[in-house]
């Protein structure tokens, strides 16, 4: 296994196009996370789901952002009609139960 | 809701020479304390962490944090750096009872210089 992967790594998109970012988590992690990452911050949590369950959202994550993981492993992070805001470092990571949580590289969306 | 403080954005060091990172944090339940690092080109690391027990942790590479509950910190130290320790050092907090959500301060950039 060779970590968190995510996909794609870097994505322009223009304003008002939806996107969608695919994370693969660490096979037995059943806790997977997404964060955002903007330039001079630190990570801010999204969103956390556990198995299948999406057991959180932020107030972050607004109506035009959607995650799935519709069988437990993998995750997709949707946005619809894309803002100049939007432009971030996308972070997922994932951990089994309490443990250590593992980040992937993560996916630069740059909306222009 | 917690949050994280880390004082110093930028920290340039000379190689050999010591290094601390100040972080403090805020909140009104107990917590996990963890640092984490980027290099450059690379997604974050765990780079240690405290759960409980021991205040004072340490990681695989020389680097050691101290958890001190009356300051609210968690100070990240090492006592001689090397030039591939220059990386982006996050300290990070989540709640003992709500373990899942990390809360990040905003990265101190670290560059060791020969």
């Amino acid at each position: 296994d060779t970590g968190v992967s995510q996909d794609p790594r870097h994505k322009i998109t223009k304003r008002g196009q939806n996107v969608t970012f695919r994370c693969d988590p660490i096979s037995e992690h059943n806790r997977l996370y997404w964060y955002r990452q903007t330039l001079g911050q630190g990570p801010e949590f999204l969103t956390y789901f556990q198995n299948e369950a999406q057991l959180e959202k932020s107030r972050l994550l607004s109506d035009r952002f959607s995650a799935e993981r519709p069988k437990g492993s993998f995750s997709t992070l949707e946005i619809q009609r894309t803002e100049q805001g939007d432009s971030a470092m996308y972070l997922c990571a994932s951990s089994l139960a309490q443990l250590e949580a593992f980040f992937g590289q993560g996916t630069r969306l740059t909306v222009v | 809701a917690q949050s994280v403080t880390q004082l110093d954005s930028q920290v340039p060091v000379f190689e050999e020479a010591p290094v601390e990172l100040r972080c403090n944090y805020s909140s009104s339940v107990s917590v996990y304390l963890f640092w984490y690092v980027q290099y450059p080109n690379q997604g974050l690391q765990l780079l240690l962490k405290y759960l409980s027990g021991s205040t004072l942790v340490e990681s695989i590479n020389g680097f050691e944090a101290e958890f001190n509950k009356s300051q609210t910190s968690f100070h990240l130290r090492k006592p001689s750096v090397h030039i591939s320790d220059t990386a982006e050092y996050f300290c990070a907090v989540s709640e003992a009872f709500n373990d899942y959500k990390l809360s990040f301060g905003a990265g101190t950039t670290v560059t060791v210089r020969a």
